[in-house]
């Protein structure tokens, strides 16, 4: 059990962009999460995946956002025509189990700085 | 909509202090989950120790331990024999326990604890 693995731990881009990040979650855990977290505040929920279906979607997923699990192993989450407001710290976590013991397990994040 | 409110942007407390983070939430539900979780300057988030709403015993985890008061919608977090390890940023979270936001976790903004040695 190596943990949740997040990959890049830091990423800077020009507004504009295309960036995608990538999230291993611990092997055997069928959910997996996606979260952003901007200065001062705490993470936010983003979506939401059971295996390899997207089974619901922030509002803050906007339409240059996308997601996907492709046999329900590591997601990945790309923004296109990144903006500054993109800029944030990118968490992903994976869980498995009934959800009265689900435990979340977060990776280290992904900063993204949009210049 | 659920809202998870934290007053208490920072703390500080000595070694072997005692110190206590302040959570309060608004929800129209009875049945729930509440937690408390640790980011360190590694920015991992920890689960520290959760309550499930219809429990009334109050959650004990070592050396913390919440005081959970369901009518006033208020979850505090209580470290005793604080060690420098304990430094972090905590985050008080709710989760529902059904519907379509299953294991979707709210937090609330933080509170950056300080150990002084």
């Amino acid at each position: 059990d190596t943990g949740v693995s997040q990959d890049p731990r830091h990423k800077i881009t020009k507004r504009g962009q295309n960036v995608t990040f990538r999230c291993d979650p611990i092997s055997e855990h069928n959910r997996l999460y996606w979260y952003r977290q901007t200065l001062g505040q705490g993470p936010e929920f983003l979506t939401y995946f059971q295996n390899e279906a997207q089974l619901e979607k922030s509002r803050l997923l906007s339409d240059r956002f996308s997601a996907e699990r492709p046999k329900g192993s590591f997601s990945t989450l790309e923004i296109q025509r990144t903006e500054q407001g993109d800029s944030a710290m990118y968490l992903c976590a994976s869980s498995v189990g009934t959800a009265k013991n689900e435990k979340l397990f977060f990776g280290s994040g992904t900063q993204l700085s949009v210049l | 909509a659920q809202t998870v409110t934290q007053s208490q942007p920072e703390m500080s407390v000595q070694e072997a202090e005692t110190v206590t983070l302040s959570c309060t939430y608004d929800t129209s539900e009875s049945d729930y989950y509440l937690f408390w979780y640790k980011q360190p300057p590694s920015r991992q988030m920890i689960l520290v120790i959760r309550q499930e709403a219809y429990k009334q015993q109050n959650a004990t985890e070592n050396r913390f331990s919440v005081n959970f008061q369901k009518a006033a919608k208020s979850f505090s977090l209580k470290i005793s024999d604080s060690q420098l390890g304990d430094a972090a940023m905590y985050f008080c979270a709710y989760r529902r326990t059904r519907g379509s936001t299953l294991g979707r976790l709210y937090f609330g903004r933080g509170t950056q604890l300080t150990v002084w040695p």
